[in-house]
């Protein structure tokens, strides 16, 4: 397994603003996967991220609002730009398994936009 | 696409009775799939996968699900819950290693007295 730290873990932010995410895992991975969890909801996947290429976005979610880096194969940022309230979420980083296709999660990070 | 359907919203279950939720998916082949438990404020925690093999598979803290590829179902399954079971719960299926997972919209889970 995998053992995946975000940071911050929580935040309250205000609209208009940016906020960076960090996810470190402490093994080297190729993938990374980010998601979003809206108040009451389930996971939506923003973006999978590999390191030394573009994200690859899923529909809906765009580079210009949810930039992504991976520098390396063990770190990856997401940042949430010109927030809203509806970016109030739960951002969770993961990382898959060896060959069984499970995900590891982070602990996540809960912004709050006013 | 694949996809996940997880029937019930909200399901209350008696501490000590059995446990059933109920977990439909949409993929064309055998999928790799998964419940996930997520506590108030905690992170997911992985129950139990199937990929391969026996189609009964037994995961932590007592659960066990079934999958069953006539029905398209991946029912997870406890024998007695207990009040600290109350928790959100997942299904999520994937296409092979190392690709994304979609979730179901999730059940909860309340236990009562």
């Amino acid at each position: 397994s995998a053992v995946i730290s975000q940071k911050p873990s929580r935040d309250i932010c205000q609209r208009g603003t940016s906020l960076t995410i960090q996810c470190q895992v402490d093994s080297q991975v190729t993938m990374m996967f980010w998601y979003r969890q809206q108040p009451g909801q389930s996971l939506t996947l923003i973006a999978t991220a590999n390191q030394g290429s573009e994200a690859t976005y899923e529909s809906g979610f765009v580079i210009d609002k949810f930039p992504i880096s991976r520098p390396n194969l063990t770190f990856s940022t997401l940042t949430v730009s010109n927030m809203s309230p509806e970016d109030s979420s739960i951002y969770l980083c993961s990382v898959t398994g060896t060959n069984t296709g499970e995900l590891f999660f982070g602990e996540g990070s809960r912004l709050t936009v006013l | 696409a694949q996809s996940v359907t997880q029937p019930d919203i909200h399901i209350t279950v008696s501490e000590g009775a059995s446990l059933e939720l109920r977990c439909n998916y949409s993929y064309g082949a055998t999928p790799y799939l998964f419940w996930y438990v997520q506590s108030p404020g905690q992170g997911l925690q992985l129950l139990l996968k199937y990929f391969s093999g026996d189609t009964l598979v037994q995961g932590i803290k007592g659960f066990e699900a079934e999958f069953k590829r006539s029905q398209s179902s991946f029912n997870l399954r406890k024998p007695s819950v207990h009040w600290s079971d109350a928790a959100e719960y997942f299904c999520a299926v994937g296409v092979k290693a190392g690709t994304a997972l979609i979730f179901g919209k999730g059940t909860t889970l309340s236990v009562s007295s």
